[in-house]
């Protein structure tokens, strides 16, 4: 059964860096999706993606959060100067789009556990 | 606002015994889905069950059952004969169709434990 992947599974990073986390959505999905669960909390939408841009987005997703599709298969999500307050679980989610399939379902990635020291 | 709740915390069952976990939710969207998603300690999100607001059938897999009430938006998860691999924590989830993609809300969580 296809499914959506995410690498690293857990990435530590210093204070001010950089990160990007990727994924590899469901290879005939249409919409991409980035979700962040800090520990103990909900999980919250960050940003969708179609059509090699951005959908919606929501107020966690300031300026110091971009999201790419560099290729054909992976979706990106860079913090580009990462916060002790981005620690926190991010999933990657895929669907097929309203037109295609079941479109009333997102398939989601196991998550990368972003450490911020 | 459109919001997603679950009133309970934590919650406990003996193993083999049913438990119900509740959600309400918030919506002005006519068309939407509801699922229940299951994340164990590994943190990976496992979708457990999925009902479409417009059939009015509760959804059931396995020992997994919904007791959907639009007119309540409510939307509760039974779970029978529990096994101690059913422990985790449990989120109640809205969908809805925006513009030609979904937004998910998801509520806070319950957390399940399975005495033995």
């Amino acid at each position: 059964e296809p499914e959506v992947t995410q690498t690293p599974s857990h990435q530590v990073t210093q204070m001010g860096q950089e990160v990007i986390l990727r994924c590899v959505p469901i290879s005939n999905h249409l919409y991409f999706y980035w979700y962040r669960q800090i520990l103990g909390q909900k999980v919250e939408f960050l940003v969708s993606f179609y059509n090699n841009e951005i959908s919606e987005k929501s107020e966690i997703f300031d300026d110091q959060f971009s999201v790419e599709r560099p290729d054909g298969s992976n979706f990106t999500l860079k913090i580009r100067s990462t916060k002790l307050e981005d620690s926190a679980m991010y999933f990657c989610a895929s669907s097929v789009g309203i037109l295609q399939g079941n479109p009333y379902e997102q398939y989601f990635g196991p998550g990368t556990r972003l450490t911020v020291t | 606002a459109q919001t997603v709740t679950q009133s309970q915390p934590e919650m406990s069952v003996q193993e083999a015994e049913t438990v119900t976990l509740s959600c309400t939710y918030d919506t002005s969207e006519s068309d939407y889905y509801l699922f229940w998603y299951k994340q164990p300690p590994s943190r990976q999100m496992i979708l457990v069950i999925r009902q479409e607001a417009y059939k009015q059938q509760n959804a059931t897999e396995n020992r997994f059952s919904v007791n959907f009430q639009k007119a309540a938006k409510s939307f509760s998860l039974k779970i029978s004969d529990s096994q101690l691999g059913d422990a985790a924590m449990y989120f109640c989830a809205r969908l809805i169709n925006s513009g030609g993609y979904q937004k998910v809300t998801f509520g806070t969580g319950t957390k399940l434990q399975v005495i033995p």
